[in-house]
């Protein structure tokens, strides 16, 4: 199994400013990916990030509003840039690991964008 | 593509009622199967999973079979409490470092 933290736990942010998320987890793992979930909706795959190489994003997503960084195998960072009052919802990192890659999850940023 | 089709909630049952949730899939090959719970306010935690056919997935009194024929994974519970109320996610992986298809959860409400 993995155990996965994140900071902030959530925050309240205003228009057109940036947010940066930290995800650590206390094992090395060879993927991260990053979610969101919309309120009362399931998660949608915002990118996967692979150590020392660019994050692979999902339709719909680019780098420039969702940059991620992954400078080693236990940590990346999610920041939304120039944030609207939709990009306000859960954003989860989430690992690979166990025999059969079962997918674990931190435990999530709530955001609520002004 | 792979898709995960589970029923729609809100589920409210009563407390000590039986539970069951559907869930079917659609993918190519042979997936292994997941069922995830997030309770209010929280991360999504691994529930059970089932990595081949016929394989039954259990933990904490919740049980699903993997059944090819149908195409389905569903979640049962013979006897639910109010700490189970949650949202429960349906998910398939076609395995290695392939994308996990999620459903779009049901949310279950147990009331005493």
């Amino acid at each position: 199994s993995a155990v996965i933290s994140q900071k902030p736990s959530r925050d309240i942010c205003q228009r057109g400013t940036s947010l940066t998320i930290q995800c650590q987890v206390d094992s090395q793992v060879t993927m991260m990916f990053w979610y969101r979930q919309q309120p009362g909706q399931s998660l949608t795959l915002i990118a996967t990030a692979n150590q020392g190489s660019e994050a692979t994003y999902e339709s719909g997503f680019v780098i420039d509003k969702f940059p991620i960084s992954r400078p080693n195998l236990t940590f990346s960072t999610l920041t939304v840039s120039n944030m609207s009052p939709e990009d306000s919802s859960i954003y989860l990192c989430s690992v690979r690991a166990g025999s059969y890659n079962e997918q674990f999850f931190g435990p999530g940023t709530r955001l609520t964008v002004l | 593509g792979d898709s995960v089709t589970q029923m729609e909630g809100p589920v409210t049952l009563s407390e000590e009622a039986f539970l069951t949730i559907n869930c079917t899939y659609t993918a190519t090959g042979y997936p292994s199967l997941f069922w995830y719970v997030q309770y209010p306010g929280e991360g999504l935690q691994l529930l059970l999973k089932a990595t081949k056919a016929d394989d039954k997935g259990s933990n904490k009194g919740f049980e699903a079979t993997y059944r090819k024929e149908t195409t389905s994974f569903h979640l049962e519970k013979g006897s639910v409490q109010v700490s189970d109320s949650a949202v429960y996610f349906c998910a398939l992986t076609g395995g290695g470092y392939q994308k996990v298809t999620f459903g779009t959860g049901t949310k279950l409400q147990v009331i005493p």
